[in-house]
């Protein structure tokens, strides 16, 4: 079946501007993870989507960042007021928690602020 | 929190030898040890995974061991080939949180 999906692939902003990266997990997972990967970096938790339950945001580095997912399935990062440091790889995976916890990662996002 | 360490950040082998990356972890709670392989491009892909109630791992070329009272996992590649160059993250996980490490960069020379 499909994997996770994401979109854009590149983005490049300008300083000061908002952006929305978008992430389609696998039909069916229930859990959906964001993560952020600057160059040469390992992967930086961000925000931690179960089911209807309350997100973990305790890995966003401030508050120009949120998410949602919307009816379970879809989920938008936002960046506000973008920040030269922003500049990184936003990774985005999914898991379906039953039996096993492995998460399928998307392509990833390259998001460039100028 | 947990904290995973991981080495080394760049290992070069010779195609046919073998490659071992190792990384420890802190939190004794962590129960479930994936490693991940990254293309260039590319999102990280599981390539084998290992749970605290198990001592060893393998899949066909690659193994992972853990020994959970050094709190320290490694992944072994053997017979190396050229399409394994890659960079490989080891992650720690309990209560469906993931910690990484910061990669490692194989590169397999022909």
């Amino acid at each position: 079946g499909a994997g996770v999906s994401q979109s854009p692939s590149n983005k490049v902003t300008e300083k000061g501007k908002d952006v929305e990266l978008r992430c389609d997990p696998i039909s069916g997972h229930t859990a959906l993870y964001w993560y952020r990967q600057s160059l040469g970096q390992g992967l930086e938790f961000l925000i931690y989507f179960q089911g209807n339950s309350a997100p973990d945001k305790s890995g966003l580095p401030s508050d120009r960042f949120s998410a949602e997912r919307t009816g379970g399935s879809v989920s938008t990062l936002t960046i506000q007021r973008t920040q030269q440091e922003d500049s990184a790889v936003y990774l985005c995976a999914s898991s379906s928690l039953q039996g096993t916890y492995e998460q399928y990662f998307g392509p990833g996002t390259r998001l460039t602020v100028t | 929190g947990e904290n995973v360490e991981q080495h080394p950040s760049t290992l070069s082998v010779q195609e046919g030898d073998s490659a071992v990356i190792k990384c420890t972890y802190s939190d004794s709670a962590s129960n479930y040890f994936p490693w991940y392989k990254q293309e260039l491009g590319k999102g990280p892909q599981l390539i084998i995974d290992i749970r605290s109630n198990v001592g060893e791992k393998k899949d066909q070329r690659i193994a992972v061991t853990l020994n959970k009272t050094a709190k320290h996992f490694s992944l072994h590649i053997t017979e190396t080939q050229p399409e394994d160059s890659a960079v490989y993250f080891c992650a720690a996980s309990r209560v469906n949180k993931f910690y990484f490490g910061s990669g490692t960069k194989l590169n397999v020379k022909p």
